[in-house]
């Protein structure tokens, strides 16, 4: 049973324009989540987190949202850089596990 | 943060076989995981080892497989035992330095069966 989605594998966007990747998840007593960046032959690196009592954390040009009622959480990247062509991980957390999304590939155009 | 590298990055491997992937780490973590990511699917968590005890299998995964060893607090191996094709796989260790804080990973040992 996947606890956390993603339900676009892929997604593209033109350099400059924002992107948004997004994640539901069905478990409500998560505390805490995350978006991880893989690039081919690496592992998975930690992007931004935010707090279950938290609705939004910013850093630098990622953005991440929390949506407790609809239990969704979305990453805006703005603005797309070619560099952040990637897949992009959602994860959560209970207790010391974390439970991951499929992840989806993110395609910027130059 | 930790920096943390695992070894090998890659194999391929007769069916049959068994292979001991490798994780070592920058610094003392008291909890390290070992996930797998099969083709086009998420990230499951095979296990949980801690130093000084038994590792602890997620639901799917056993030790007979599965053998992990937690010798101290920079390092562990996770064995992929009488390997099949079904087993080929992505596997990566990761560590949590602290409360509230992310899991770090591993590059991963990227496995094929023949």
């Amino acid at each position: 049973d996947q606890q956390v989605k993603q339900n676009s594998p892929s997604l593209s966007v033109q350099e400059g324009r924002i992107s948004i990747l997004n994640c539901d998840y069905t478990n409500s007593m998560f505390d805490y989540f995350l978006w991880y960046k893989k690039y081919p032959a690496e592992g998975p690196t930690f992007l931004i987190s935010i707090s279950s009592i938290k609705d939004k954390n910013e850093d630098g040009r990622f953005t991440v949202f929390l949506n407790k009622s609809a239990k969704h959480l979305s990453l805006h990247i703005v603005p797309s850089q070619p560099g952040d062509s990637a897949v992009y991980f959602c994860a959560a957390r209970m207790g010391f596990q974390f439970y991951f999304g499929t992840g989806t590939s993110l395609t910027v155009i130059p | 943060s930790a920096v943390i590298s695992q070894k090998p990055s890659r194999d391929i491997c007769q069916r049959g076989t068994s292979l001991t992937i490798q994780c070592q780490v920058d610094s003392q973590v008291t909890m390290m995981f070992w996930y797998r990511q099969q083709p086009g699917q998420s990230l499951t968590l095979i296990a949980t080892a801690n130093q000084g005890s038994e590792a602890t299998y997620e639901s799917g995964f056993v030790i007979d497989k599965f053998p992990i060893s937690r010798p101290n607090l920079t390092f562990s191996t996770l064995t992929v035992s009488n390997m099949s094709p079904e087993d080929s796989s992505i596997y990566l260790c990761s560590v949590e330095v602290g409360g509230n804080q992310p899991q770090h990973f591993g590059d991963g040992t990227r496995l094929s069966i023949l």
